[in-house]
């Protein structure tokens, strides 16, 4: 049964970069898209990108000039760097695992999530 | 970006009861390959979300089969054919075809 655990600091500087990892455990990462997506206290979900097990990456548009998001198989990782944070990137931060049933066209859905972590800027 | 409107914004439920879900995008995601790409999710007070369907119609791994999806090009509905005390939470639906991949803003269910 995969399963996804985050590390990372809960706490970053404003203007310094916000440096997450996911360990996946349970399964292997081929053949899979790995995807990132937060939760500011209170609010709703935003997409901010994904990373294929080729290492193709799509990012939302509004953080592509921030985000990175990179994997490393063999150790079943993947991380995300957002750089230049501020008070606004406070959020809840979530991992997960993405199918597709077309790869290339779309993920099907986020199928695998983990507990979340909860980051503050300040 | 695909705009994705929720409605009901609220809903409060007598279990044993059915409940329905609509989300509309503000672009089709029916796809020319036959899929359209919005799936359905669950969060539950204080959890991290999980997936109910996908692909419009196709019941997640688990998940009860009182749980349907319908739709496609840009009206999609999520039916609870009988709602039970563990379906409370915020469900929300979520677009993957178009970036950036988007979310509704959520559906707060309750039990009355």
């Amino acid at each position: 049964q995969v399963q996804l655990q985050e590390s990372g600091p809960g706490l970053v500087k404003p203007s310094e970069t916000l440096s997450l990892t996911c360990t996946v455990s349970g399964g292997s990462m081929n053949n899979y898209y790995w995807g990132w997506i937060r939760q500011p206290p209170g609010k709703g979900l935003e997409w901010i990108g994904y990373i294929y097990s080729t290492g193709h990456t799509n990012y939302n548009p509004s953080l592509r000039s921030r985000v990175t998001i990179s994997l490393d198989t063999s150790k079943n990782q993947f991380s995300l760097k957002l750089s230049s944070v501020t008070a606004a990137d406070t959020a809840v931060y979530f991992c997960a695992r993405a199918p597709s049933t077309a790869v290339a066209i779309a993920v099907d859905a986020f199928d695998i999530w983990d507990l979340g972590t909860m980051v503050a800027v300040s | 970006d695909t705009v994705m409107t929720q409605s009901p914004l609220s809903l409060t439920v007598t279990p044993g009861e059915p409940a329905s879900i609509s989300c509309r995008s503000s672009q089709s995601l029916l796809h020319s390959n036959g899929y359209n790409y919005l799936g359905w999710y669950l969060q539950k007070p204080g959890q991290s979300p999980q997936v109910l369907i996908y692909l419009s119609s196709t019941r997640a791994s688990g998940v009860p089969d009182r749980f349907s999806g319908s739709g496609s090009g840009t009206d999609f509905t999520l039916k609870i054919s009988r709602v039970e005390a563990e379906d409370v939470g915020v469900y929300y639906c979520m677009q993957t075809l178009h970036t950036p991949l988007t979310f509704g803003g959520g559906t707060k269910v309750e039990i009355k």
